[in-house]
């Protein structure tokens, strides 16, 4: 069963365009959601979260926003550029009594092109 | 730098074998996790301790895996026996608070 989904492998964005990352969950528990960038052969690098009692949460040039409602959560990257390309990963976890363990997406491969 | 380490960051073994990874979080994290990766997934979770306490283990971590934290600070996760399904890559991360920070990984192969 997986709680959550990236259904987009693949983005390919023009550079200094916007990027929109999306991001679905199914288990109500969950209340805190990460995105991780990730390059070949290193580990995820942290870029931004967000806790469920917010729906916007801006950091430079990224900024997620999260529909609660919805189940979903979006990463937008503005403007994109060239050292953005790499896999992005939507993780999410219970804050209370999960011990912050994460679940993760499958990622989605953004490249970012001149 | 003061990130999480890993290390071996690549490890080729024979079936078999057993192999050991080690990985030193960031100082004063009191949380370290295990996970695996394989191509095309996003990272598994496999175990995780609060201090030297081991408090969840996935059901992907069979009797062949093993992890300790002796100490509370560095942990260690030996494989014995490999498989060849074992090959992926191990991550390790930690954390103090809601984030969680990983490190760049040990692969490893099996052949």
């Amino acid at each position: 069963d997986q709680q959550v989904k990236q259904n987009s492998p693949s983005l390919s964005v023009q550079e200094g365009r916007i990027s929109i990352l999306n991001c679905d969950y199914t288990n109500s528990m969950f209340d805190y959601f990460l995105w991780y960038k990730k390059y070949p052969a290193e580990g995820p690098t942290f870029l931004i979260s967000i806790s469920s009692i917010k729906d916007k949460n801006e950091d430079g040039r990224f900024t997620v926003f999260l529909n609660k409602s919805a189940k979903h959560l979006s990463l937008h990257i503005v403007p994109s550029q060239p050292g953005d390309s790499a896999v992005y990963f939507c993780a999410a976890t219970r804050s209370t009594g999960g011990g912050n363990k994460l679940t993760f997406g499958t990622g989605t491969q953004l490249k970012v092109e001149l | 730098d003061t990130g999480v380490s890993q290390n071996p960051r690549h490890k080729i073994t024979k079936r078999g074998q057993n192999v050991t990874f080690r990985c030193d979080p960031i100082s004063e994290h009191n949380r370290l996790y295990w996970y695996r990766q394989t191509l095309g997934q996003g990272p598994e979770f496999l175990t995780y301790f609060q201090n030297e306490a081991q408090l969840e283990k996935s059901r992907l971590l069979s009797d062949r895996f093993s992890a300790e934290r002796p100490k509370g600070s560095f942990s260690t996760l030996e494989i014995q026996r490999t498989e060849q399904g074992d090959s992926a890559m191990y991550l390790c991360a930690s954390s103090r608070s809601d984030t969680i920070y990983f490190g760049e990984g040990s692969w490893l192969t099996v052949v």
